[in-house]
């Protein structure tokens, strides 16, 4: 069985200050593991993408996350906050596809990011 | 480059009306495809998902189905809304292959509402 806690809900900064969102996982497998953005009313875009390479990740936007399998954390970070980036982010682990050919998604449920001017 | 459509983008229906979403993906072949919905504040929940045409999956018993009659065009459907079958509907394709895990894409949603 799979599952992903995002740590916090809210998470509200300051335009130009650091951003972290946290994310811890469970997985029987090594996983792969996912950030998606979603502003509102729109679809999910994915952000960036861990699946057994570096483990220090870099995605669109400025973001990057680093797998920690010690700790069983994949944070999201962006060194400076900026206004477009307010949104609601998901941390989402996946299970091995197997023979089925597709491997089940398990969203966290979710932390809204606010930035203020 | 793949896209994917959904429509229609809002959509106001009486309790004990017929539903249809339809979602449609350009550029790849022989996508897997998925429907999710999304309520407020209880994230996303996996509805339906398919490796081929007309080979459909349930996650989750609800008055919802789902058909794939072409390759590349997923539709929801009910023959009865409910009121709780309001929420944002969400579709979304990714490759298709055997023991990995591929990210998914995600179209732009449907906001229902049922009253």
């Amino acid at each position: 069985a799979q599952s992903v806690t995002q740590l916090d809900s809210h998470v509200s900064v300051s335009e130009g200050t650091p951003v972290l969102l946290r994310c811890n996982y469970s997985s029987s497998y090594s996983p792969s593991l996912f950030w998606y953005v979603q502003h509102p009313n729109k679809g999910l875009q994915l952000l960036l993408k861990y699946t057994s390479a570096a483990t220090l990740v870099k995605g669109i936007n400025g973001f990057e996350a680093e797998f920690k399998k010690s700790e069983t954390s994949f944070h999201l970070t962006k060194p400076s906050a900026h206004m477009s980036d307010a949104a609601e982010y998901f941390c989402v682990v996946s299970d091995r596809a197997g023979g089925t050919s597709y491997g089940k998604l398990t969203f966290g449920q979710g932390t809204i990011l606010t930035v203020h001017p | 480059s793949q896209t994917i459509h959904q429509w229609p983008a809002t959509l106001v229906q009486p309790v004990g009306s017929p539903l249809s979403l339809e979602c449609t993906v350009e550029g790849t072949s022989n996508p897997n495809l998925y429907w999710y919905r999304q309520a407020a504040g209880r994230g996303l929940q996996l509805l339906f998902y398919s490796v081929g045409i007309g080979q459909i999956s349930s996650e989750v018993p609800q008055n919802l189905s789902a058909s794939r009659p072409q390759d590349r065009q997923f539709i929801l459907s009910s023959k009865k809304l409910l009121l709780s079958d309001s929420g944002f509907y969400l579709c979304a394709w990714s490759v298709r292959s055997s023991g990995r895990t591929y990210e998914q894409y995600f179209g732009p949603g449907t906001r229902l509402t049922v009253t």
